[in-house]
């Protein structure tokens, strides 16, 4: 069973550029969920999809979007970036959408805005 | 609205002395609450979950965390940390959108 995958490991951009982080759920998972991560603190939820939809959004701006693809494989956009952006972005997938589903994560894509 | 607080940014423990990492939640609605452990370099793994029924649950690795309702508090327990303990630990509350704390720092040391 391969577990959940991200795409690319480490990543630097400057303010203003776009950028697409990957994911690739663990098999058999239809729902995934994406969390920022910055220095010194605790996971942000941004927002999940669950069979191709939206299935919620945190209290992020709306360039951040995302996607999933029928293998229920996501990605990740964030354009115009900014300097706070810098941040570990983490990918988790679940069996389902519903709550106490446990939500396995991927180690992370670490972005740097400079 | 949810939110957790986790109210120890770092412990430091010496092996085979016990550690209690502590986690304060708030919730408006029916609570979900989760320990999960980061180890350098690494994503989060699950360390255990409360959904519903006894208030103590066990992880396989020796942590156990009691849900208490009237003190809204998910406190996680060792009785005997190793060196490999060592790592982050994040409390959280949720259904499918988890609230994380900030994280508690755990360096055990020999």
């Amino acid at each position: 069973e391969t577990g959940v995958t991200q795409s690319p490991t480490h990543l630097i951009k400057t303010r203003g550029q776009q950028v697409t982080l990957r994911c690739s759920s663990q098999s058999g998972h239809n729902t995934v969920s994406w969390y920022q991560q910055a220095l010194g603190q605790g996971p942000q939820f941004i927002f999940q999809y669950y069979r191709e939809e939206e299935n919620g959004r945190g209290n992020f701006p709306p360039r951040f979007s995302g996607l999933q693809f029928p293998n229920y494989s996501s990605e990740l956009n964030v354009n115009a970036l900014e300097l706070d952006d810098s941040a570990l972005y983490l990918c988790a997938s679940s069996l389902g959408a519903t709550g106490g589903n446990e939500q396995f994560f991927g180690p992370g894509t670490r972005l740097t805005v400079l | 609205a949810q939110s957790v607080t986790q109210l120890d940014s770092q412990v430091p423990v010496f092996e085979e002395a016990p550690v209690e990492l502590r986690c304060n939640y708030s919730s408006s609605v029916s609570v979900y609450l989760f320990w999960y452990v980061q180890y350098p370099n690494q994503g989060l793994q699950l360390l255990l979950k409360y959904l519903s029924g006894s208030t103590l649950v066990e992880s396989i690795n020796g942590f156990e965390a009691e849900f208490n309702k009237s003190q809204t508090s998910f406190h996680l327990r060792k009785p005997s940390v190793h060196i490999s303990d060592t790592a982050e630990y994040f409390c959280a509350v949720g259904d499918y959108k988890l609230s994380f704390g900030a994280g508690t720092t755990v360096t055990v040391r020999a």
